[in-house]
């Protein structure tokens, strides 16, 4: 079966600081991958997706950026994080019709 | 460019009471809709799906018709439980919603508190 593994569970960095969040799938080739962002008080916003190895999009222009150096490898970075990168990040994978699974997500607070 | 719109709530309820949270959508073409729910401190689980017109999705006693008329995806819940208490989330995809692999377009959620 498919599984989606992410980590941390819980961050707290200082602003300036770089960050790097990691998620894994297992159990697939090829899923398409996903980062999800929900701030505290607003809905889940799509950061970044992948269809492959090298190959990333971004929905939304920002301070973070995200590389798939494996097929079931993807991502998360900063190299240097601000207050507003605060809130709770999510690796998902799959596609339609089937759905989407997601990671069990990362705290992240930024002081 | 597509858009789902949900009650925020919070909702709060009494054990046993029935549920509807509404959730209706905007889409250029024919799209995939979920329910998905976040219990606290954790990430989304998919609650139900439904991919075509007329659909009925359904879960854990929870469900959801696919209304192409309407454009909606109401959830409903004969009698809730105060381990349903969570933040639910209607969303949909589409190729070219929230990013070119067809992402999801997710509603802000809504919180569901069930009170004993």
């Amino acid at each position: 079966s498919q599984t989606i593994h992410q980590w941390p569970a819980t961050l707290v960095q200082p602003v300036g600081s770089p960050l790097s969040l990691e998620c894994t799938v297992e159990g697939t080739s090829n899923p398409n991958l996903y980062w999800y962002r929900q701030a505290a008080g607003r809905g889940l916003q799509l950061l970044f997706y992948s269809v492959g190895i090298g190959q990333i999009s971004s929905e939304v222009p920002q301070n973070l950026s995200a590389s798939r150096p494996q097929d079931r490898q993807f991502i998360l970075s900063s190299k240097k994080l601000l207050l507003s990168d605060s809130g709770f990040y999510l690796c998902a994978w799959g596609g339609r019709p089937y759905g989407y699974t997601f990671g069990s997500g990362t705290r992240l607070t930024v002081v | 460019g597509d858009s789902v719109t949900q009650m925020e709530g919070p909702v709060t309820l009494s054990e046993e009471a029935f549920l509807t949270i509404n959730c209706t959508y905007t889409a250029t073409g024919y799209p995939s809709l979920f329910w998905y729910v976040q219990y606290p401190g954790e990430g989304l689980q998919l609650l139900l799906k439904a991919t075509k017109a007329d659909d009925k999705g359904s879960n854990k006693g929870f469900e959801a018709t696919y209304r192409k008329e309407t454009t909606s995806f109401h959830l409903e819940k004969g009698s809730v439980q105060v381990s349903d208490s969570a933040v639910y989330f209607c969303a949909l995809s589409e190729i070219g919603s929230g990013g070119g692999a067809d992402g999801l377009t997710f509603g802000k959620g809504t919180h569901l508190i069930i009170q004993p």
